[in-house]
């Protein structure tokens, strides 16, 4: 059973588009995260959710909203998606210090 | 902001041989985990620290937390091919919810 779930795994998309990447955790934790890891494998926060509450929202562009309808899911929707978007997103959540990643989403823009 | 430094950033190394990656910081942290992320998957918890000075041992590798809890190292005795891996410390500094990431250790053993 998958922990911390999140579609599409891939997504290949042109500039100016806007895509949503979803995210499901079954493990009953209060806090979900998005991180984003660029090319050279550098992991940073972008928001995280405490029961549904944003509590973290890191400087990242107005292009990018989460949102989350309920505290075991964390929707990260992408608008006029640009070159340097192109990364993997993972989603994760946690209940103490431990986090629990997903498997990455890859974005690529062209 | 805390900042963590990692070293090695790349290390290539043959079956057998042992190694240590370092992670150091300038801030005192009340926990310090590490983290392996294999190609293609999300970062796996593999320890995590929190007094200083402390050593855990996970079969092959070996874990220190620094006296002052600023830096942490990894020691892997005859590394296997499957330790191939990005290895990523995280701090947490106490009153902080967010973990904070090293660049990484990307790990290579060739057979």
């Amino acid at each position: 059973d998958t922990a911390v779930s999140q579609t599409p795994k891939y997504l290949v998309t042109q500039m100016g588009n806007d895509k949503s990447i979803k995210c499901e955790q079954n493990l009953g934790h209060d806090t979900m995260y998005w991180y984003k890891q660029d090319s050279k494998k550098f992991l940073k926060i972008m928001f995280s959710y405490n029961n549904k509450e944003l509590i973290i929202n890191e400087t990242v562009p107005n292009r990018f909203s989460p949102k989350s309808p309920d505290k075991a899911h964390l929707n990260l929707h992408i608008n006029s998606l640009e070159l340097g978007d192109s990364a993997v997103y993972f989603c994760a959540s946690s209940q103490t210090d431990t986090i629990y990643f997903g498997e990455g989403s890859w974005l690529t823009v062209v | 902001t805390q900042l963590l430094e990692q070293s090695p950033q790349f290390l290539s190394i043959q079956e057998g041989e042992n190694l240590t990656v370092y992670c150091n910081s300038s801030s005192v942290f009340s926990s310090l985990q590490w983290y392996r992320q294999e190609p293609g998957e999300g970062p796996v918890l593999l320890v995590t620290v929190v007094t200083g000075g402390e050593v855990k041992k996970l079969k092959r590798l070996t874990f220190q937390f620094g006296d002052a809890r600023k830096d942490s190292s990894l020691h892997i005795t005859a590394a296997q091919p499957g330790d191939t891996g990005l290895y990523l410390c995280a701090g947490a500094e106490s009153g902080y919810s967010t973990l904070t990431f090293g660049k990484g250790t990307m790990l290579l053993v060739s057979p």
